[in-house]
């Protein structure tokens, strides 16, 4: 079944380094999101990304923050300078696909990258 | 924003028990899905409800999706140990961008059985 893939699965960065987390959503969706979950919390919404280009973004999505699908296959989130509150599970997700067995209207996660900001 | 609220927040129980859990909104959502997260993983879709009074079954999970649009429950019937870990109900918001669809989670349900 195909799947969202996410690496690496851990970050470790010291406060203040720019880190990219990276995911390869599924073959032929259109639409991607991140998503993050401080431990112990629930899931939160980031961004959405749309025809190459941000479709909403919560207010956790800062100018810190920003997405991009580099090379079609590949789907970036990137954070300027880290903070200790940006430690957290961040989740790609992914939606859109009409082949097999994949549903065009759900949203598929990834396993997530802990990123640990020291 | 809209708010999920999940309850009971922990369960705690014995295999082979039934489970019953809900969430519950300050506003109408137009999908339910139920999603569950094993520890270190990301959220695995288990069910998703589009209409209101949709009573939806896979395997042994059942998921309702209540008549008002405010609230839907999840049970499990006859818990096995896989069952361990964390159900969230999810929805996109009843006023969105058509295609956008961003998912609102609500607060978690902590599964737990105890042998």
């Amino acid at each position: 079944e195909p799947e969202v893939t996410q690496t690496p699965s851990h970050q470790v960065t010291q406060m203040g380094q720019e880190v990219i987390l990276r995911c390869v959503p599924i073959s032929n969706h259109l639409y991607f999101y991140w998503y993050r979950q401080i431990l112990g919390q629930k899931v939160e919404f980031l961004v959405s990304f749309y025809n190459n280009e941000i479709s909403e973004k919560s207010e956790i999505f800062d100018d810190q923050f920003s997405v991009e699908r580099p090379d079609g296959s590949n789907f970036t989130l990137k954070i300027r300078s880290t903070k200790l509150e940006d430690s957290a599970m961040y989740f790609c997700a992914s939606r859109g696909g009409t082949s097999g067995t994949v549903r065009s209207d759900i949203q598929y996660f990834g396993a997530g990258t802990r990123l640990s900001v020291l | 924003g809209q708010q999920l609220n999940q309850s009971p927040q922990s369960m705690f129980i014995q295999e082979g028990e039934d489970v019953s859990m809900n969430c519950t909104s300050s506003s109408i959502f137009n999908t339910w899905l139920w999603y569950k997260q094993d520890p270190g993983e990301g959220p695995v879709l288990l069910i998703a409800l589009y209409k209101a009074g949709e009573l939806t079954s896979n395997g042994r999970l059942t998921a309702q999706f209540g008549i008002t649009r405010k609230d839907s429950f999840l049970n499990i019937s006859a818990s096995i140990p896989s069952d361990v870990g964390i159900y969230f109900c999810a929805g996109p918001p009843s006023i969105s961008n058509f295609g956008n669809e961003k998912l609102t989670f609500g607060t978690g349900t902590r599964l737990t059985i105890i042998p």
